[in-house]
């Protein structure tokens, strides 16, 4: 495609449910990147994904948080148990590895839990 | 904790004034690099400034870096209510990785 995308655009759900997030990066870009963003506060760096290289997960909450990305493009962001406090706009963005002169963000996913 | 810090964390000025912008980090970059996001969504770049360069400038964008201080501002001249967003920094470090750590942002105002 064109540019990132991600899926749903919004999610709504319940405390204790688990939700699927996607993300689709830009052909050819190596690496995949997933952060968080609380409402009027700065991108929290959650995972990165470089190549066939094991993914650097140091910026995981806790356990109820998991990533994987598939054929070294999509990537899905998986939060299980999910609690009011993991409500937040979730941002993918994907780069040329071998750059790393500019991230390209997808419109990103917000997640409500009620 | 994330690399960057920024401020002011909200600025508010007329259309036609300058605005500037500060980011302060903690360890050694490879480059850094200033985004906008309008709306609370997709971040968009605007210019990246490397280790080894002081001062850059795209269009009524003026970047500089000081690694000494490791400290970074962008100034926009001539701003216009266009200009209303959020502005934040972002490092890309040099220990072999190319994650980005992004700054606490500021948000701009113009008012028309």
């Amino acid at each position: 495609g064109a540019g990132v995308s991600q899926s749903p655009s919004n999610k709504v759900t319940e405390k204790g449910k688990d939700v699927e997030l996607r993300c689709d990066p830009i052909s050819g870009h190596t690496a995949l990147y997933w952060y968080r963003q609380s409402l009027g506060q700065g991108l929290e760096f959650l995972i990165y994904f470089q190549g066939n290289s094991a993914p650097d997960k140091s910026g995981l909450p806790s356990d109820r948080f998991s990533a994987e990305r598939t054929g070294g493009s999509v990537s899905t962001l998986t939060i299980q148990r999910t609690q009011q406090e993991d409500s937040a706009v979730y941002l993918c963005a994907s780069s040329l590895e071998v750059s790393a002169t500019e991230a390209f963000f997808g419109q990103g996913t917000r997640l409500t839990v009620v | 904790s994330q690399q960057g810090e920024e401020d002011p964390q909200a600025l508010s000025i007329q259309e036609g004034e300058n605005a500037t912008m500060n980011c302060s980090y903690k360890t050694s970059i490879n480059n850094l690099q200033w985004y906008r996001q309008n709306s609370g969504r997709g971040l968009v770049h605007l210019i990246l400034i490397r280790s080894n360069e002081r001062e850059k400038h795209s269009g009524r964008l003026r970047v500089t870096l000081d690694t000494s201080k490791k400290s970074s501002s962008l100034l926009i001249t001539a701003s216009r209510a266009a200009d209303t967003a959020s502005y934040f920094c972002a490092t890309v470090l040099t220990s072999g990785t190319y994650k980005y750590i992004f700054g606490t942002g500021t948000r701009l105002k113009v008012l028309a």
